[in-house]
């Protein structure tokens, strides 16, 4: 089955310590999101990929950082710097381009990181 | 910027009945998407229904409508025969250029609570 893989679920960090959360797509589609959810805030965007070798900052990126090296994976890594990083993780993906592309976003289960 | 504002951060309804979930937004776009998606509490975010700007017809996807108004820039979703299944945390969104991309700018959500 297609679909967005998000690895792990659930994560909990120490202050001072970097993390990495895994996204994985085999819907083959091109462009990539990561977006952070708290409570009563909505999803935010924190960075996006259009191609390979590609991203760019999103409305909340400072903090964090991500690699596009290949099509099908977008990891995101909470480093230290990230002040407040306990919440939710969305990766989404889409397919980009041509007549039916409307925009729309296929999203991963989600990773709750918690900061301890 | 794109803002999406969804006024009802909670809003409850009998089983089986009728329930309407408003949705605004800020552009000087003319040809745009919106869209409303669903998180239940599983978290995983699901599409429910899709608009396209110009399209004067209001969307409908069995059981969910959508009241377009395009002037007044309002977005809302009717959610009618509502069952057990459709209590989530539903988001309005708005599609919008960013760079050559396409980004989704999010409200904040309304909880929605099915009473039986």
């Amino acid at each position: 089955d297609g679909g967005i893989t998000q690895s792990p679920k659930y994560l909990f960090r120490k202050e001072g310590q970097n993390v990495t959360l895994s996204c994985e797509q085999n819907l083959n589609h091109d462009a990539m999101y990561w977006y952070r959810q708290d409570p009563g805030q909505g999803l935010r965007l924190i960075y996006y990929s259009q191609i390979v070798n590609d991203f760019q900052k999103g409305d909340i990126a400072e903090g964090y950082s991500v690699s596009r090296e290949k099509k099908e994976s977008f990891p995101l890594t909470v480093t230290s710097a990230q002040k407040n990083p306990t919440a939710f993780y969305l990766c989404a993906s889409r397919p980009s381009g041509g007549a039916g592309d409307t925009g729309e976003l296929f999203f991963g289960e989600g990773s709750r990181l918690t900061v301890l | 910027a794109q803002t999406v504002t969804q006024s009802q951060p909670e809003m409850s309804v009998q089983e089986a009945e009728t329930v309407t979930l408003s949705c605004t937004y800020d552009t000087s776009e003319s040809d745009y998407y919106l869209f409303w998606y669903k998180q239940p509490p599983s978290r995983q975010m699901i599409l429910v229904i899709r608009q396209e700007a110009y399209k004067q017809q209001n969307a409908t996807e069995n059981r969910f409508s959508v009241n377009f108004q395009k002037a007044a820039k309002s977005f809302s979703l009717k959610i009618s025969d509502s069952q057990l299944g459709d209590a989530a945390m539903y988001f309005c969104a708005y599609r919008s250029w960013i760079g050559s991309n396409y980004k989704l700018t999010f409200g904040k959500g309304t909880l929605l609570t099915v009473n039986p």
